[in-house]
């Protein structure tokens, strides 16, 4: 399988604990994006990487987030001291960006629950 | 504030029948707009997408409209079988940009 993956597909978690979520994108792909998605609406944008470099942030991305692409393939996002609001389900997706082409492929998504 | 407005929330037809979903948004500088589609517990997969140099685009059973003057857009599903129930989300982006989705419609086709 050549599409997005993401691990674990499911997280489970008490309050207060940290969490990191790994996204591999497609093979060349040089942007990665992460997006939270919670019951009932749209994914919402989180933030983005070309090739190692982050290159924007959401204001939803508070300081206890943090993401990472440190050789521009894999990706991690941690989320320190979680809390209730945090639980939702995390979409990662790629694409190989260039001038016209904006296609993005996401993966299954991190569903994290945390009690 | 949403940028992107999606309806309706849900919708049920009838296997056969052609649902419509419609978006609408604000920002002119929006120049790509893709639409998703969504099984529960899974990720968003993507369907089709315009831009707004064209009015219309076909895909399959799958046809997006697409109103530049009157900022918006809509999805088509012609033939529509029982398989084709799931969310659907709309979107758009600027150049290279993140996604701005709509809220979602759930799609039911009754056999």
């Amino acid at each position: 399988d050549t599409g997005v993956s993401q691990d674990p597909r499911h997280k489970i978690t008490k309050r207060g604990q940290n969490v990191t979520f790994r996204c591999d994108p497609i093979s060349e792909h040089n942007r990665l994006y992460w997006y939270r998605q919670t019951l009932g609406q749209g994914p919402e944008f989180l933030t983005y990487f070309q090739n190692e470099a982050q290159l924007e942030k959401s204001r939803l991305l508070s300081d206890r987030f943090s993401a990472e692409r440190p050789k521009g393939s894999f990706s991690t996002l941690e989320i320190q001291r979680t809390e209730q609001g945090d639980s939702a389900m995390y979409l990662c997706a790629s694409s190989f960006w260039r001038e016209g082409s904006n296609e993005q492929f996401f993966g299954p998504g991190t569903r994290l629950t945390v009690l | 504030q949403q940028q992107v407005k999606q309806s309706p929330q849900s919708l049920i037809v009838q296997k056969g029948g052609i649902p419509i979903i419609n978006c609408a948004y604000e920002n002119t500088a929006f120049d790509y707009f893709p639409w998703y589609q969504q099984f529960p517990g899974k990720g968003p997969a993507l369907l089709i997408a315009i831009r707004p140099d064209v009015s219309e685009k076909k895909e399959g059973r799958f046809t997006i409209s697409f109103n530049k003057s009157a900022k918006q857009f809509s999805l088509h599903i012609m033939d529509s079988q029982p398989g084709d129930s799931a969310t659907y989300f709309c979107a758009a982006s600027m150049p290279g940009n993140q996604f701005y989705f709509g809220t979602g419609t759930s799609l039911t086709v009754i056999p």
